[in-house]
């Protein structure tokens, strides 16, 4: 089974500045994904960023980074320079390498608001 | 390209009656998974349609049924509602059903249905 725990309460983060959100999680698979999902108020899930558990560099996309630290069971997204628009609920979730697998296991997720 | 489409946006069904949700993948996807979200629960993994079959089922009662079609376009129904069904779906198409860990699930916006 795998577990992922997002504990942080809401969060406000002033405009341009940069803003870590947690993500430890557990599993017993050897090999694995991880996920940021962003989802603002209208419900879509928006993909964000992936580290696989066998890369060795940290993964960034544009303005999103994920610091993965596999000893600690860690996955934490860092959104830089934030912007208004990063107002919403930030997700973590991984999948396990198996053949047929594509079940998502999710976080309870993390609210963050951008304030100008 | 088109995204992942689901409809209806919303809906509002009374205790009992039964209701059906749709999916319309990416073009060429094959793989479709439907997930559960409330305030209470989080997301939860409803099941996974890969090339019509199911593949991969959630812990959610026999009530909870899915289908694909030909197409990749996916149903899920829900019978005999009960109130603790009210909950936003959300639909998701994979390109591969291989469990490539990097395989980006894309979600649509999804149906929020309310049970009274």
């Amino acid at each position: 089974a795998q577990k992922i725990t997002q504990t942080q309460p809401g969060m406000f983060v002033q405009e341009k500045e940069a803003v870590t959100l947690d993500c430890t999680y557990d599993t017993s698979d050897q090999s694995y994904g991880l996920f940021w999902y962003k989802q603002p108020s209208s419900g879509e899930m928006i993909f964000l960023i992936y580290q696989g558990s066998y890369d060795e560099q940290n993964a960034t996309e544009g303005r999103y980074s994920l610091n993965f630290q596999k000893a600690r069971k860690s996955a934490n997204l860092v959104i830089s320079a934030s912007q208004l628009g990063d107002s919403a609920m930030y997700f973590c979730a991984m999948r396990g390498s198996y053949y047929g697998n594509n079940r998502l296991a999710f976080g309870k997720g993390n609210q963050v608001v951008v304030i100008p | 390209k088109a995204g992942v489409t689901q409809t209806p946006r919303y809906l509002i069904k009374t205790r009992g009656q039964q209701v059906t949700l749709s999916c319309s993948p990416i073009s060429g996807h094959r793989s479709v998974s439907w997930y559960q979200q409330t305030p209470g629960q989080g997301l939860q993994f409803l099941f996974e349609y890969f090339s019509e079959t199911q593949r991969n089922k959630g812990n959610f009662p026999g009530r909870f049924s899915g289908r694909q079609f030909s197409n990749s376009r996916s149903e899920m129904n829900v019978s005999t509602l009960e109130l603790g069904d009210s909950a936003l779906y959300l639909c998701a198409s994979s390109l591969e059903g291989q469990g490539a860990v990097n395989t980006e699930a894309f979600f649509g916006q999804g149906t929020r249905l309310t049970v009274v």
